[in-house]
């Protein structure tokens, strides 16, 4: 089983259009959740954390279940910018002699056309 | 402020050939990665630098991998000899020394090198 599993979509939408993402992963230890986009060809990007309250920055809200083990990334209002694979990314378990190592889900591609 | 910078972009070398990957991180910044993303796979850590120091390298695949990071400010991956397998991106990440253990710092990500054994 994969630490990180996502829906590989591709989701393709209309601009205005709401997305929603979603994720689950699999060590109940994990301290810290992110979501990265990816554009082709180009490196991983924060796009934001996670937090249990849950988050939102502008279009953008995030959702952590920790109950769980579900993260999801929601975007109203979908832009053509927004077109890209976006990543779940778990913090792996702190002092486990790594605990700054980042696992990636395999993405979800997002398209948003006209 | 200069990011995460990598070289070659791209490197295309036949099976058994060597290859050298550079990474050099956003200045100030202690803590280096390197993850690999192969064809059709998720990306996956590789190590971890502390300056100079290996924190954690249980992602490297086998011993034909060898990174280093003398002095504690580039690093290098070094593939000897490559296999048709090792071709994917390399990314390089960098992130500040956290305050407190435990505490999780922005990892900011390199380009990548694309490499392709042939």
């Amino acid at each position: 089983r994969k630490e990180v599993e996502q829906d590989p979509g591709p989701f393709n939408v209309p601009e205005g259009a709401t997305v929603a993402f979603n994720c689950t992963y699999s060590n109940s230890a994990s301290q810290s959740f992110f979501w990265y986009r990816q554009d082709c060809r180009k490196e991983p990007k924060l796009l934001m954390s996670v937090y249990s309250s849950g988050n939102e920055d502008g279009r953008f809200t995030a959702q952590l279940n920790r109950a769980s083990q579900y993260i999801s990334l929601l975007i109203r209002d979908s832009k053509l910018s927004d077109s890209a694979t976006y990543l779940c990314v778990v913090n792996s378990a702190p002092f486990s002699g790594g605990y700054n190592k980042l696992i990636f889900g395999a993405g979800t591609r997002l398209a948003v056309h006209p | 402020e200069a990011g995460v910078t990598q070289f070659p972009s791209h490197s295309v070398i036949e099976k058994g050939q060597t290859v050298t990957l550079r990474c050099d991180p956003i200045s100030g910044h202690d803590n280096l990665y390197w993850y690999r993303r192969v064809m059709g796979k998720e990306i996956k850590f590789l190590l971890h630098f502390v300056k100079e120091s290996k924190q954690d390298e249980s992602g490297m695949p086998n011993n034909r991998f060898l990174a280093e990071r003398t002095g504690g400010t580039y690093s290098t991956l070094k593939v000897q000899p490559a296999e048709l397998e090792d071709s994917g991106v390399y990314f390089c990440a960098s992130s500040q020394e956290p305050p407190l253990a435990g505490v999780w710092n922005e990892q900011f990500f390199g380009p990548g090198t694309r490499l392709t054994v042939l």
